[in-house]
């Protein structure tokens, strides 16, 4: 694995149907985080880590969780998708503590929820 | 909670021509200034990026400029090439507890007509 990779590429999705997206990083980053990016609406913050076994909230947390069991590892899970959940989502991963601001991102999983 | 707007949405550019894109963001605390490049269907990927103790870096044909005072920040693309072509976001970032709070732009359309 070179940076950062995700899994699925995309998905169709019944709605109501629980959904894992894979998010797998091998740079050692302790920070990593969810974004959705909707058109129009630029790229908002679902959940973050800041280190394994911590999580936090974003600007749009509401019908998602994640889970950090270990550094590398950042699945997001959708429990019942609804259609506005629809999206295309990118992982993301930085490591301020070592000044490191930039953010990586992964290639993004383009979600259809129908 | 921070707030970047950015102008415009969409910018149509001659070959060669230069192209600026401006954002203003709400949170004085905000430090670190990244631009990222998003071509069609890819990830997004860091091109420059400022930190709030310096007023302007430049990088080649790309330039960006802060005003911290006036919480404005800009990116300056000089002689466009049509690989410039590109969907570009401004963001603002503060380190919290051991992540970034980062908040993006909505996003400039670039088209560089050769």
């Amino acid at each position: 694995i070179a940076g950062i990779t995700q899994a699925p590429t995309s998905q169709i999705l019944a709605a109501g149907r629980r959904m894992t997206l894979r998010c797998t990083q091998d740079m050692r980053h302790n920070a990593m985080y969810w974004y959705r990016q909707d058109l129009g609406l630029g790229l908002r913050l679902i959940h973050y880590s800041n280190t394994a076994g911590t999580t936090g909230k974003g600007e749009v947390p509401d019908g998602y969780s994640v889970s950090r069991a270990n550094t590398d590892d950042f699945p997001l899970t959708l429990a019942s998708a609804v259609p506005s959940q629809t999206s295309v989502y990118f992982c993301a991963s930085s490591d301020p503590g070592l000044g490191l601001d930039e953010q990586f991102f992964g290639p993004g999983t383009r979600l259809t929820v129908l | 909670g921070e707030n970047v707007e950015q102008h415009p949405s969409t910018l149509s550019v001659q070959e060669g021509d230069s192209a600026v894109i401006k954002c203003t963001y709400s949170d004085s605390a905000s430090n670190y200034f990244p631009w990222y490049k998003q071509e069609l269907g890819k990830r997004p990927q860091l091109i420059i990026d400022i930190r709030s103790n310096v007023g302007e870096k430049k990088d080649q044909r790309i330039a960006v400029t802060l005003n911290k005072t006036a919480k404005h920040f800009s990116l300056h693309i000089t002689e466009t090439q049509p690989e410039d072509s590109a969907v570009y976001f401004c963001a603002a970032s503060i380190r919290s507890g051991g992540y970034q709070k980062v908040t993006f732009g909505t996003g400039t359309k670039l088209q560089v007509i050769p």
